[in-house]
Order: C-alpha cells, then structure tokens, then sequence
C-alpha cells in the first residue's frame, strides 16, 4: 500500500503539456525532497528528476518538478510519442524511516 | 560509465531463501547506497531495502524481518536474501545506486535519497 498518491492515468496530444500530480504527507513529502522516475515499457526506471526540481544530465528541459506543501507535480511540456511510460514520484518516509514510491502514472500520447 | 547487472535463480521454491548479486563496473562500493527494488508484475515500485559501505543498513520496515542486504568490496558486489519466500515476492528485481544526504535546517532536517544508475532487473518466480 503506498503512502503517495497519483492519478493512474494522465494523456494528451504531441505537444501538449501534461501535469501528474503527487499527493503524500508530513512525513515524506512534505518534510523531505521528491524525486520522479520515468519507466519507459520492458525496461528499468530512470531518475527523471531528483531533489524537488533538478534534472540529471541528459533528462530535456521539457520535465520539470517541483514541490508545494505535502503535494508535488511533474510537468511535460511539449508532448513527445516517446514520453509513453510510467512515471513515478517517490520520497524518503520520517515516519517509516524508509523510501516511499507512488502508485504511478501511466502516460499516454493521443 | 557506471553498471549495475543482476544475477541468480529465477525460479526459487516456497519457503525457501531468494537471493541474488549485482555486479558493479565503473564505480566502488565505498561510496553511496547499494539499494534493491523489486516490481510485482504489473504493480508498482517497492523499495526493499541499502547497505552502506560504513556498516548502515535500511530496510522497507515490511520485509525487515527477513531481508538482508549486505556489500563484498573484494568483488565489488552487494546481494539480496530474502528469507521464507512466498507467491506474493514473485517479481522483477532491480539493483540501484542510491545517494542519500541528510540536510539540517533551524526547522528540521530534510533528507534526500535517489536512485540514479539500475540494473536491468532480474525476474524472480516464487513456485513449487
């Protein structure tokens, strides 16, 4: 049972931009960094953004994070075929003392 | 360039120890925190657990009880036992680098812990 929340399900057009939300608490979110995965079909996750809002070298500037209160967002902008993946937000829990994944997005391209 | 690579059984039997390796190349172990995650089929991401190089472990207080996570410098390796395997621990493992740093401010501290370079993951079928 994950302890951070996402809608299961977020598209839109090439081009467009996107928005997942990422809903979590006091203890993980709102006291620690959030950081994104994108997990493209068949293969491993990738660190997309790390620290609220910085992106590994390499990750387009079309992904960015950042963080409100106990809530955080991961925006597309410029929507690309290649984005289709799973993404998921994820955070280091106080009150379990452990990380704590979301229950992730499956992004579509229309 | 750093890799990480997963190894062992892919079919292990009810009530019996999982345990798997992952290769590094490109990085040492006396640095960072070699982590496992683990993916059920068609499910999300669970964090399972690190070892550190200084000796400090940390495990999903869910599977505390029977996880062991542990480094071989000597070999550049860390493994994953996961002891009285049941249906439920069938998925995809994954190997991953973790960085972790603990951030002190007047109003608390905030910690920050990512994954940035995994393993392809390795598919572990708990079955008798």
């Amino acid at each position: 049972q994950s302890v951070l929340t996402q809608p299961p399900s977020a598209s839109g057009t090439p081009e467009q931009r996107v928005t997942i939300s990422c809903s979590g608490s006091s203890s993980n979110i709102g006291s620690n960094y959030v950081n994104w995965y994108q997990q493209l079909p068949g293969t491993a996750p990738k660190l997309l953004i790390y620290n609220n809002n910085l992106r590994p070298s390499g990750v387009p500037d079309r992904f960015s994070g950042s963080k409100s209160g106990t809530s955080a967002s991961l925006a597309i902008s410029g929507l690309q075929s290649d984005d289709e993946a799973d993404y998921y937000c994820a955070a280091w829990d106080g009150g379990l003392n452990g990380y704590v994944f979301g229950t992730g997005t499956k992004v579509t391209v229309l | 360039q750093v890799q990480l690579q997963e190894s062992g059984p892919g079919l292990v039997r009810p009530s019996e120890t999982l345990s798997l390796t992952c290769s590094v190349s490109g990085d040492s172990l006396s640095v960072y925190y070699w982590s496992w995650i683990r993916q059920s089929p068609g499910k999300g991401l669970e964090w399972i657990g690190y070892s550190h190089y200084s000796g400090s472990t940390n495990y999903n207080p869910s599977l505390k009880s029977r996880v062991t996570v542990s480094l071989d410098t000597s070999s550049n390796q860390f493994s994953l036992k996961l002891t009285s395997v049941t249906a439920a621990d069938t998925a995809v493992y994954y190997c991953a680098r973790g960085s972790q740093t603990t951030i002190f401010r007047p109003s608390g501290q905030s910690k920050t812990y990512y994954f940035d370079y995994w393993g392809r993951g390795a598919l572990v079928t708990v079955s008798s």
